[in-house]
């Protein structure tokens, strides 16, 4: 059975914090991708790597960044958590040249 | 950044009836349009991709179709079931082929 996990299912972190999401996916995809979900707006893509090393800014990065060191974790950081960072956070995989996306159960996080 | 429009936002229905929703996109530079499936405290999944105008897909009770002539796919529920609550996202690629924007999503409530 394919799987996605992630490292939190709830998360509750101060303004300011340095906040670290982990995704890891043990179907040896290529593809990783970072989305988050605020409602009335669907997932909203903030990276995407498509090999290890290599990422591509999303729709919407600012605040952001990201880190694939091993083909199997894709890495969400947040510098410097804002309250209007607060949403729930979805990882996601696919095999390189495939067409559906194999998500995990996300990170709701909220920043107070 | 493509814009993917789903309606209603929300639909609350009774178990037995059959229900439909739609999903909007440009008519221009169609490549593929996909349907997932996101119940409630579960990772989002895959139903449909589809690609061809006049192409319908089916799984079980769950069918879709598409016109990319005018933009706009509908998926259909024949006999709801509560188990089929959840919210139903469309997402289309972009020119690359690599990166998926996402409607706001249809959420489907069945009352037994």
């Amino acid at each position: 059975d394919v799987k996605v996990t992630q490292s939190s299912r709830y998360l509750v972190k101060r303004t300011g914090e340095k906040v670290f999401l982990e995704c890891v996916q043990d179907m040896d995809h290529e593809n990783m991708f970072w989305y988050r979900q605020d409602p009335g707006l669907g997932l909203r893509l903030i990276y995407f790597s498509y090999d290890v090393k290599m990422k591509e800014k999303g729709d919407i990065p600012e605040g952001y960044s990201v880190s694939r060191e091993k083909k199997e974790r894709f890495s969400l950081i947040l510098e410097s958590a804002s309250t209007n960072q607060t949403s729930m956070y979805l990882c996601a995989s696919r095999k390189q040249g495939a067409w559906e996306q194999f998500f995990g159960p996300g990170t709701r996080l909220t920043v107070l | 950044i493509l814009n993917v429009e789903q309606s209603p936002q929300s639909l609350h229905v009774q178990e037995g009836d059959s229900t439909n929703f739609t999903c909007s996109f440009p008519s221009s530079n169609f490549y593929a349009l996909h349907w997932y499936r996101w119940e409630t405290a579960k990772s989002p999944e895959a139903l449909f991709v589809m690609t061809l105008n006049g192409d319908e897909k089916k799984k079980g009770r769950i069918s879709a179709t598409l016109n990319t002539k005018e933009g706009y796919s509908y998926l259909y529920i024949k006999g709801s079931q509560p188990e089929d609550s959840a919210t139903y996202l469309c997402a289309l690629p972009n020119n690359a082929g690599n990166m998926l924007t996402f409607g706001g999503g249809t959420r489907l409530m069945v009352k037994p």
